[in-house]
């Protein structure tokens, strides 16, 4: 199965900063690549996927790159309710596979 | 707003089986496809396996092969998910969700609210 690995594992940053997750596919997926968000609690929220498209109402200071193994989420100008943890996953084989996360922490 | 309504919690002893249940619309259940994803404590989340539910064609992940059984019930446009022969690792959170891709894997775009199942003796 295709492992993926998120770098860093937390990422401390403040309000108004913007802040770089990565994540990278062992084997090439294309840009079979989705991002979510999840909070404590809560379900987690698709954020983007094919690499770069936003999901529904997912607002435009999420942006998303990359394709083959290389993938970034960005996130500009955080806004409190953007602190979460932070998945990647990829949907190019079966099984779908799982980041272990990057928790984005207020500094 | 498109939902997915998940089952309550289970407390279940080792050895035995759990059923998770998961409602949709019956929109969501012609047009596409449901995804079983669960998240134990300190885990990354796990893809277990999926159903087309109006084609009634269901796939698991290697690991569970054997063990799981995803089935739909189409007069109540609800999926199940059977897992069997319960280990205390088998104690997460599982999650349903909607999953784009059909045939093919695809993006998870709605989620249920997540059931949390405990296996203790």
């Amino acid at each position: 199965e295709i492992v993926m690995t998120q770098s860093p594992a937390t990422l401390y940053v403040s309000p108004g900063e913007s802040a770089t997750l990565f994540c990278r596919a062992s084997q090439t997926i294309s840009s079979n690549l989705a991002w979510y968000q999840h909070k404590p609690g809560q379900s987690p929220r698709l954020v983007i996927y094919g690499a770069s498209t936003r999901a529904t109402d997912i607002p435009a200071r999420f942006s998303g790159s990359g394709s083959g193994t290389e993938f970034t989420l960005t996130i500009s100008s955080l806004q409190p309710e953007d602190f979460a943890l932070y998945y990647c996953q990829q949907y190019n084989n079966r099984p779908q596979t799982f980041g272990q996360g990057t928790r984005l922490d207020l500094k | 707003q498109v939902q997915l309504v998940q089952s309550g919690a289970e407390v279940k002893k080792p050895g035995s089986s759990v059923k998770v249940s998961c409602k949709t619309s019956g929109d969501t259940f012609r047009k596409y496809a449901i995804s079983w994803v669960r998240q134990a404590p300190g885990h990354r989340l796990e893809w277990m396996g999926g159903i087309i539910p109006l084609l009634g064609i269901a796939n698991s992940a290697q690991n569970f092969q054997g063990r799981v059984t995803i089935t739909a019930d189409d007069s109540t446009t609800t999926v199940h998910m059977d897992l069997s022969s319960l280990g205390s690792e088998d104690t997460a959170v599982y999650y349903c969700a909607r999953d784009r891709g059909g045939s093919y894997p695809g993006p998870l775009d709605v989620w249920g609210q997540g059931s949390q199942v405990t296996v203790s003796s």
